[in-house]
């Protein structure tokens, strides 16, 4: 299987918003939605950020958000701060009921 | 409160066999309500999904290490174990145990343990 397409980098200034794209395919990000993302700082395990394409569990900011189109699913920052640089990840729920991430993005606030 | 502790050698020989054991404190693994997964991430690379234990006791595994890789349970001593064989200098990598909390969605992990590095080498 294939890795999600994520781009590598994305910056913002605090207090704007940003997006990170997450490409799939029919197989994956378009079959299902059961896309989640994932928020790394350096040396720490990964938190869920978003799950089901769209739900934050309890505890994460409503300036996260989640949205699907097709075989892209999307990772929206509102009113950026610096505690939310970090690298980012998709993953999808596969036809082949496996797991698949995306190679990740660096969110950078400048 | 729900904590996974991943444990075991730090460093393994090449073609040997790298064995991890997930404790788990706050849950039992054999709820019906959650699988349990490991995943993977290479120095300085991103994260790769290992494999899901369901509930049922049904296993999945990524295509790519799916003929180097067993995960088990230990009902008895509430932990789950991840076993990859024949490793390579490429198997190098922070081991991460996670749960999955939805029966429904498998893939999403919404407790993740503090990660274990084990290095093949020589």
């Amino acid at each position: 299987q294939s890795a999600l397409t994520q781009p590598a980098s994305v910056s913002g200034s605090p207090g704007q918003s940003i997006t990170i794209s997450c490409s799939g395919t029919s197989s994956d990000v378009g079959a299902y939605n059961y896309v989640s993302w994932y928020q790394q700082h350096p040396g720490k395990a990964p938190k869920v950020m978003i799950y089901d394409v769209t739900y934050r569990p309890s505890g994460v900011s409503n300036r996260f958000s989640g949205s699907k189109s097709g075989n892209t699913a999307s990772l929206a920052i509102s009113g950026l701060q610096a505690e939310d640089e970090a690298d980012y990840y998709c993953s999808s729920y596969t036809s082949s009921r496996t797991v698949v991430f995306g190679g990740g993005t660096k969110l950078t606030v400048l | 409160q729900l904590q996974l502790q991943e444990s075991g050698p730090g460093l393994v020989k090449p073609s040997e066999t790298l064995s991890l054991t997930c404790s788990v404190s706050g849950a039992s693994i054999t709820s019906s309500y959650y699988h349990w997964g490991w995943i993977r991430q290479p120095p300085g690379k991103g994260l790769e999904w290992i494999g899901t234990m369901y509930y049922s006791g049904s296993t999945y595994y990524n295509p790519s290490l799916k003929s180097r890789v067993t995960i088990s349970v230990d009902t008895s001593k509430n932990h789950f174990s991840l076993r990859l064989f024949s490793v390579t200098a490429a198997d190098t990598a922070v081991f991460y145990c996670a749960r999955v909390p939805s029966t429904y969605d498998p893939n999403w992990f919404d407790s993740w343990g503090q990660g274990t590095l084990v290095t093949v080498s020589s």
